[in-house]
């Protein structure tokens, strides 16, 4: 079953606005990774968390984890017209090498 | 130093046929995965392979599919007497397998169209 659901589905916002995206998860996990997709093309890691962190960055991407809550969050600041894209959050659960994918959300960034 | 290498990009098969997608794993990558997306959806796991091994095929469709990932060349995803729902992108992904988490790195996908 899926492990991880996104929201927003759908965001839309202007250039230079910040964009924050949520998944939530099911089971316990080794770390949680970020990916971005451009239509019609593969994906693109952005960055990836261990259940140990809380919040890491990576020049304007900023992630927290909570795995009290099971959740995470992707945040992109500034975001540019270039930024437009799905993010897709996927999960490591323990004792597994098999990565499971959120719904995603598609991003679009009017200039 | 290449990254994950998936040929064909686009394929176009009619119904019945053969579909093979082949993927070269990043360089010291020992384990490969096949994920399918269907329009405008997520990625859904398929199978996970080291050399000569089938570690977890719980995604794989129990008819018409297979993979393999030999001692050598591609590991290869296998659809045969393909039909119109097999249309989708199929991408694979390659690790280190060492059991620390590491990254996993996708490849740019094959688009299978089924005529």
């Amino acid at each position: 079953s899926q492990q991880g659901e996104e929201d927003p589905q759908a965001l839309s916002i202007q250039e230079g606005e910040n964009a924050t995206m949520n998944c939530s998860y099911k089971t316990s996990i080794n770390n949680l990774q970020w990916y971005r997709q451009n239509s019609g093309r593969g994906l693109v890691h952005l960055i990836l968390i261990r259940s140990n962190e809380r919040e890491k960055h990576s020049g304007r991407l900023r992630v927290t984890l909570d795995t009290s809550k099971k959740s995470s969050s992707l945040l992109i600041t500034a975001s540019r017209a270039a930024d437009t894209a799905s993010y897709f959050c996927a999960t490591l659960p323990y004792n597994t090498d098999k990565l499971i994918f959120g719904t995603g959300t598609r991003l679009q960034v009017f200039p | 130093n290449a990254g994950v290498m998936q040929n064909p990009r686009h394929l176009v098969r009619r119904r019945g046929q053969e579909a093979r997608l082949r993927c070269s794993p990043m360089k010291g990558h020992s384990h490969v995965y096949w994920y399918r997306q269907l329009p405008e959806e997520g990625l859904k796991f398929m199978v996970y392979l080291q050399k000569e091994n089938i570690i977890d095929e719980s995604g794989m469709p129990k008819e018409r599919f297979s993979a393999e990932f030999p001692k050598e060349g591609p590991s290869i995803l296998r659809i045969q007497q393909v039909v119109r729902g097999d249309s989708a992108a199929y991408f694979c992904a390659s690790s280190l397998g060492d059991g620390s988490g590491n990254t996993i790195y996708f490849g740019e996908g094959s688009w299978l169209t089924v005529v």
